[in-house]
């Protein structure tokens, strides 16, 4: 089964400062791997995803992240954020399957603060 | 507006007591997951569902039970609750042939075992 680790809990910034939240998995085959984003009181939001082509994927708001099959990693990043990125961000992956739509494997989700 | 609809918003139960909570789909989507997130944690996937059928299921033992309807939507049942089954319920719903993995998240069912 697979699982998804996301290294920090809790990570507090201020304005304008870069950020990179972690994210490692656990699979042996090719997976499709995502980032959602949960702010206060809403629903998750997708926020990218990747699952064939260029590594490097650019979703909403100004995310970017990485995928490095060599590392089975997945790290989020954003240049300069604002006060608005304060919310909770979840890595997911689902195993690769050529559609299906199949059950997503969550991380622990990390808390983020950004201060004015 | 999220497109996926829960119902109820909130709901307190007694333990050992039944629930069921609702779910409608994204227009246009024809299945359906249903996930647990505990307070503090990710979400768990506990069941799909597809034209009627569970698809797949996660780690959740068999008090935990869904059904689909012809119309797409989606119940989700827990027998004999414990205090442990508070948490929040999503449903988030896709289409079986989207290659693009287009999972719309509903806002939830918070639900409270006392």
């Amino acid at each position: 089964a697979q699982s998804v680790s996301q290294h920090n809990h809790h990570v507090i910034l201020s304005e304008a400062a870069s950020l990179e939240l972690g994210c490692n998995y656990s699979y042996g085959g090719t997976v499709n791997l995502f980032w959602y984003v949960q702010y206060p009181g809403q629903h998750l939001q997708l926020l990218l995803k990747y699952f064939s082509g260029d590594p490097l994927v650019k979703g909403i708001k100004g995310f970017e992240a990485e995928f490095i099959k060599s590392k089975f990693s997945f790290n989020l990043r954003k240049p300069s954020v604002q006060w608005s990125d304060t919310a909770e961000y979840f890595c997911a992956v689902n195993p690769y399957s050529g559609g299906g739509a199949d059950g997503l494997t969550f991380g622990k989700g990390t808390h983020l603060i950004i201060q004015p | 507006d999220a497109g996926v609809t829960q119902s109820p918003t909130h709901l307190i139960k007694t333990r050992g007591q039944q629930v069921t909570l609702r779910c409608s789909p994204k227009s246009g989507h024809d299945t359906v997951s249903w996930y647990q997130q505990a307070l503090g944690q990710g979400p768990q996937f506990i069941f799909q569902y597809y034209e009627e059928e569970e698809r797949q299921r996660g780690n959740f033992p068999d008090r935990f039970s869904g059904h689909q309807f012809p119309n797409y939507s989606s119940e989700l049942n827990v027998n004999a609750l414990l205090l442990g089954d508070s948490a929040l319920y999503l449903c988030a719903s896709s289409r079986i042939l989207d290659r693009t993995y287009g999972y719309t998240f509903g806002s939830g069912t918070r639900l409270t075992v006392v």
